[in-house]
């Protein structure tokens, strides 16, 4: 199936951890995104990657850091987890096709703090 | 200042009527509009897209953009209880060709058997 995948679904770790979170796809797409969504249901972009390049990179604490080692893989590495990082943090993909660049998301893992 | 706004609902439509759903945006560089529908556990999942004025038809759903009055529309025909989600509205400024996508909080749909 052609698909973004992620894994772990679920994360559940002690504050202070350092865990990090892969995601894969094989639409052939150029960029690859990463989300977070908070208890709220706010879905906001956190960093995106084209060709293994970072383009995008929101005001997120240096604590995350993300690793792109080809244009499929995009992995989310996350340092001193506090309470504050639960939720659901979504990798997404895209291609410019037709002016239009939709973006397709993966299942999403759940991290939660404790 | 959101700079997607959506009804967070909820927004109850009786089975086989039509829902609406609205968006607006502040951002008038914005150039590419989406919406995604998020079943609850689920990932946002891309419904429609929408580059130009005017409307958009695919199957039961119906787009709108409106630049002028910086608005979007969703508009669901003959809804079906498995209609019933978060739907997402999300715009986007075309960044050489990366898209960065702003959200808006989502309006909750339910629809009434």
């Amino acid at each position: 199936d052609t698909a973004v995948s992620q894994t772990p679904k679920y994360l559940v770790t002690q504050m202070g951890n350092d865990k990090s979170i892969k995601c894969e796809q094989n639409l052939g797409h150029d960029t690859m995104y990463w989300y977070k969504q908070d208890s709220k249901k706010f879905l906001k972009i956190m960093f995106s990657y084209n060709n293994k390049e970072l383009i995008i990179n929101e005001t997120v604490p240096n604590r995350f850091s993300p690793k792109s080692p080809d244009k499929a893989h995009l992995n989310l590495h996350i340092n001193s987890l506090e309470l504050g990082d639960s939720a659901v943090y979504f990798c997404a993909s895209s291609q410019e096709l037709d002016g239009g660049n939709e973006q397709f998301f993966g299942p999403g893992t759940r991290l939660t703090v404790l | 200042q959101k700079e997607v706004e959506q009804n967070s609902g909820p927004l109850s439509v009786p089975e086989g009527a039509i829902a609406s759903l609205n968006c607006t945006y502040s951002d008038r560089v914005s150039q590419s509009f989406f919406w995604y529908r998020q079943y609850s556990g689920k990932s946002p999942e891309l419904i429609m897209s929408i580059y130009s004025n005017g409307d958009k038809e695919d199957g039961r759903f119906t787009a709108q953009l409106n630049k002028a009055s910086q608005y979007v529309s969703l508009l669901i025909r003959d809804s079906q209880p498995s209609d019933s989600a978060t739907y997402l509205c999300a715009a986007s400024a075309s960044n050489f060709g990366n898209e960065k996508l702003t959200f808006g909080t989502g309006t909750r749909l339910t629809i009434i058997p």
